[in-house]
């Protein structure tokens, strides 16, 4: 069963527009959430985190909001650029175990 | 930059043989993970290791097996591969602000 679920395959946006990837879960226990940013043939990159005491984390173009009440939290980049096109994935964890829980992807892409 | 490698980078193998992947970290991070990569599910965590011979399962590691016998060296052993175990298999580390950082991983296919 799926813990963590991105319910949009593939989004599209405009060059210089901004972008909403959303992610949502299940597991009231997670407190941390990460996003990860894929290209073909490499492995997953980290882009950015939060934990569950925040509601917004920034980091340049990149900015994640969690909505605990709603288990939901969201990527917005701002403005998108062709080079952010790739998959992202969201991922939680919970303080205890030592696991993180992948979504199944959305693949970005930006139109010059 | 972790440096971790993965090799093979790319695989092809008959259903039924023995498969083994390897990762290399050159920074002697503890936590060392291998996960895979299908459409539709994401990433899945195998096994991860948290010290020499120190391995616990993930969520899908029925058919695989794992070994650490270095702090650097983190293998993954299909033991008689199924098609079912095609997949992109990435190794990662875990980094001391919690963090995963994934090596390039290998394609692995079971004809």
């Amino acid at each position: 069963d799926q813990q963590v679920k991105q319910n949009s395959p593939s989004l599209s946006v405009q060059e210089g527009r901004i972008s909403i990837l959303n992610c949502d879960y299940t597991n009231s226990m997670f407190d941390y959430f990460l996003w990860y940013k894929k290209y073909p043939a490499e492995g997953p990159t980290f882009l950015i985190s939060i934990s569950s005491i925040k509601d917004k984390n920034e980091d340049g173009r990149f900015t994640v909001f969690l909505n605990k009440s709603a288990k939901h939290l969201s990527l917005h980049i701002v403005p998108s650029q062709p080079g952010d096109s790739a998959v992202y994935f969201c991922a939680a964890s919970a303080p205890t175990g030592n696991q993180f829980y992948f979504g199944t992807g959305t693949s970005l892409t930006v139109i010059p | 930059d972790a440096g971790i490698t993965q090799s093979p980078r790319h695989k092809v193998t008959e259903t039924g043989t023995p498969v083994t992947l390897r990762c290399h970290q050159t920074e002697n991070h503890r936590y060392m993970y291998w996960y895979r990569q299908d459409p539709g599910h994401g990433l899945r965590l195998i096994h991860y290791s948290y010290g020499v011979k120190d391995t616990d399962k993930g969520e899908v590691s029925d058919g695989y097996s794992v070994s650490r016998s270095k702090t650097e060296d983190f293998l993954l052993t299909l033991e008689s591969a199924t098609s079912s175990q095609t997949s992109v298999y990435f190794c990662a580390i875990r980094r001391p602000s919690g963090e995963r950082y994934f090596g390039p991983g290998t394609r692995l296919t079971v004809t």
